[in-house]
């Protein structure tokens, strides 16, 4: 069955460190996301991307946060300088196009623990 | 806008006994709904979902959510909880928005803690 990946597991960085988050997608999924929850706590939306620009971004995904998908395969997240809150756990998800699920398909999650 | 309230942080419940967690939502147009269930330091999978047409869906795991239009409600059930059923229980509803994707927005989760 097809699934969501994503790397790393886990990642201790320091403070001001910048940070990638890999994820890939579902093959013939066109529809990306990424959501963070920090420890015990909701899972929060950061940013949607379709057609090779976001397409919606909360207000959590401000300007130390980007997103791209360099190689058709891989859509990443990078957060340029980390800061202590943004410990939290990152889930990337993707959906089809067109589907009339609203399904998401999440990966089993990045741990970033900020020092 | 749209906004989903799970109203209990916390459920204990006693393995063998039934549980219903519940889930409030509001939005001004249609929306898809769904449970999905974390399991320790896991990621999100999903439970069950609503679309459309019987307003009961049948999940895995022996769980079931029914779907109540005029109470936008989707409280999700179980006759008989395990030990394994320990978890935090997120509902969730998803919306299109233009381009054709899928947004979705989680309530703030409730943990189901099953006791022998």
């Amino acid at each position: 069955e097809p699934e969501v990946t994503q790397t790393p597991s886990h990642q201790v960085t320091q403070m001001g460190q910048e940070v990638i988050l890999r994820c890939v997608p579902i093959s013939n999924h066109l529809y990306f996301y990424w959501y963070r929850q920090i420890l015990g706590q909701k899972v929060e939306f950061l940013v949607s991307f379709y057609n090779n620009e976001i397409s919606e971004k909360s207000e959590i995904f401000d300007d130390q946060f980007s997103v791209e998908r360099p190689d058709g395969s891989n859509f990443t997240l990078k957060i340029r300088s980390t800061k202590l809150e943004d410990s939290a756990m990152y889930f990337c998800a993707s959906s089809e196009r067109g589907a009339n699920t609203g399904e998401l398909f999440f990966g089993e999650g990045s741990r970033l623990t900020v020092l | 806008a749209q906004s989903v309230t799970q109203l209990d942080s916390q459920v204990p419940v006693f393995e063998e006994a039934p549980v219903e967690l519940r889930c409030n939502y509001s939005s001004s147009v249609s929306v898809y709904l769904f449970w999905y269930v974390q399991y320790p330091n896991q990621g999100l999978q999903l439970l069950l979902k609503y679309l459309s047409g019987s307003t009961l869906v049948k999940g895995i795991n022996g769980f079931e959510a029914e779907f109540n239009k005029s109470q936008t409600s989707f409280h999700l059930r179980k006759p008989s909880v395990h030990i394994s059923d320990t978890a935090e229980y997120f509902c969730a509803v998803s919306l299109l928005w233009g381009a054709g994707g899928f947004k979705t927005i989680f309530g703030a989760g409730t943990r189901l803690f099953v006791k022998a």
